[in-house]
């Protein structure tokens, strides 16, 4: 089955500082790769996503490429904001073979960010 | 307003008790899902609804029931709750008109069983 790997937690860096947090998978299908970002008390909200291999997802600073030869989907920022502190997650859609994609994801277990001043 | 309203935020309960969770979602999207939050797990997937005539088990199932009641609602039932059950539930929404489509969250309910 599919699955979702990601770097073990907690992050704690300093506000301008570098971010990357590891994501790896495992899928049948060639699956479309996101992330998701959880802030304190609120539901989860899609970060970026990339659908098809060597695609670059960004948003609010944040990259990631979908790397189909190393099956990775890393997500890096270059300088973050206390305002970044929150739970990221990695996840994957896999389509069935009709090639069309659902909204049942796949998660990583999350990776918890917190970005002191 | 928010565009998925879950009820109640919070709930503490017993062993035993039946419960249900609600969710209401104003954004007309026809799919909607059931995910639970466990520390170190991520989330995972109950139950979904592809329309309301349509209702499919997701990875974990077992221990719960759902019902959609129209477009809108669609409400999570623990039947006789147990302590592994606690979790943060999430009910979600999608629209299968956008192409991998992206999935819109509520803010959760925390279950606690005791």
């Amino acid at each position: 089955g599919d699955s979702v790997t990601q770097m073990e937690g907690p992050v704690t860096l300093s506000e301008e500082a570098f971010l990357t947090i590891n994501c790896t998978y495992t899928a049948t299908g060639y699956p479309s790769l996101f992330w998701y970002v959880q802030y304190p008390g609120e539901g989860l909200q899609l970060l970026l996503k990339a659908t098809k291999a060597d695609d670059k997802g960004s948003n609010k600073g944040f990259e990631a490429t979908y790397r189909k030869e190393t099956t990775s989907f890393h997500l890096e920022k270059g300088s973050v904001q206390v305002s970044d502190s929150a739970v990221y997650f990695c996840a994957l859609s896999d389509p069935d073979a009709g090639g069309t994609s659902y909204g049942k994801l796949t998660f990583g277990q999350g990776t918890i960010l917190t970005v002191h001043p | 307003d928010a565009d998925v309203t879950q009820t109640p935020r919070n709930r503490i309960t017993k062993t035993g008790k039946r419960i249900m969770l609600e969710c209401s979602q104003t954004k007309g999207h026809d799919r909607m899902y059931w995910y639970r939050q466990d520390p170190g797990l991520g989330l995972r997937l109950i139950y979904y609804s592809f329309d309301v005539k349509d209702i499919n088990k997701g990875e974990i199932s077992d221990g719960y029931s759902v019902s959609r009641q129209a477009q809108a609602k669609f409400s999570l039932s623990l039947e006789s709750a147990i302590p592994n059950q606690t979790a943060l539930y999430f009910c979600a929404t999608s629209d299968p008109g956008q192409p991998n489509e992206k999935l819109f969250f509520g803010s959760g309910t925390q279950l606690s069983v005791l």
